[in-house]
């Protein structure tokens, strides 16, 4: 069964310092991962996908993630971390398989950043 | 602009009520999705859609039920067999149930039973 593991659950960083958040998935064939930002009281948004090819893909705000498929990982990087980064992040795999689960996503539970001025 | 809206965003109903959540797309995306989100739960999928009149459940449906009449439209009620509704609703949308394809969301609606 798909399922998504983010083993932080609150990161606290300063301004300007590094980032990585963690996230392993488990799935049986070639996985289709995404990372969603959501700050309080709002949607999701997209903030990078990976489906195949380059296993460093590039997303919005200055965030990047790699693709390990020997680690069965999907972290989520960026190299200096503003304020307004604070906020939840979502790990997500897409499901494969026929009929009705197409399409679907696992999401892991969340790692919530907090950044210090 | 195209997006999806959700209403109302806050919602508080009493026990024994069942409500109704909306969800409107004008993306012309076909699949639909309710998730609900508790803290540190992160998302629980409860009904999708990926064409009109058709729906399946998903991890959590005991206590909802959804219908979709209209491409556009998939609104989610909550029943009184809901026993714990409190949550924050999250509605998505995708243009085509395929795995490449991202979930767009709405910006949800946070319902308190009182």
């Amino acid at each position: 069964a798909q399922s998504v593991t983010q083993p932080d659950i609150h990161i606290t960083v300063s301004e300007g310092a590094s980032l990585e958040l963690r996230c392993n998935y488990s799935y049986g064939a070639t996985p289709y991962l995404f990372w969603y930002v959501q700050s309080p009281g709002q949607g999701l948004q997209l903030l990078l996908k990976y489906f195949s090819g380059d296993t460093l893909v590039q997303g919005i705000k200055g965030f990047e993630a790699e693709f390990k498929r020997s680690q069965s990982s999907f972290n989520l990087r960026k190299p200096s971390v503003h304020w307004s980064d604070a906020a939840e992040y979502f790990c997500a795999v897409g499901a494969g398989g026929r009929g009705s689960t197409l399409g679907r996503l696992y999401f892991g539970r969340g790692t919530q950043l907090t950044v210090w001025p | 602009d195209g997006g999806i809206t959700q209403s109302p965003k806050y919602l508080f109903r009493k026990e024994g009520q069942n409500v109704t959540l909306s969800c409107e797309q004008n993306l012309n995306h076909d699949a639909m999705y309710w998730y609900r989100q508790d803290p540190g739960q992160g998302l629980r999928l409860i009904y999708y859609s990926q064409i009109v009149n058709d729906f399946q459940k998903g991890d959590i449906a005991e206590g909802y039920s959804v219908s979709r009449e209209k491409k556009e439209s998939f609104p989610l009620t909550v029943t009184s067999a809901q026993k714990n509704p409190t949550a924050f609703y999250l509605c998505a949308s995708k243009s085509q149930p395929r795995l490449g394809n991202e979930q767009f969301f709405g910006p949800g609606t946070r319902l308190t039973v009182l």
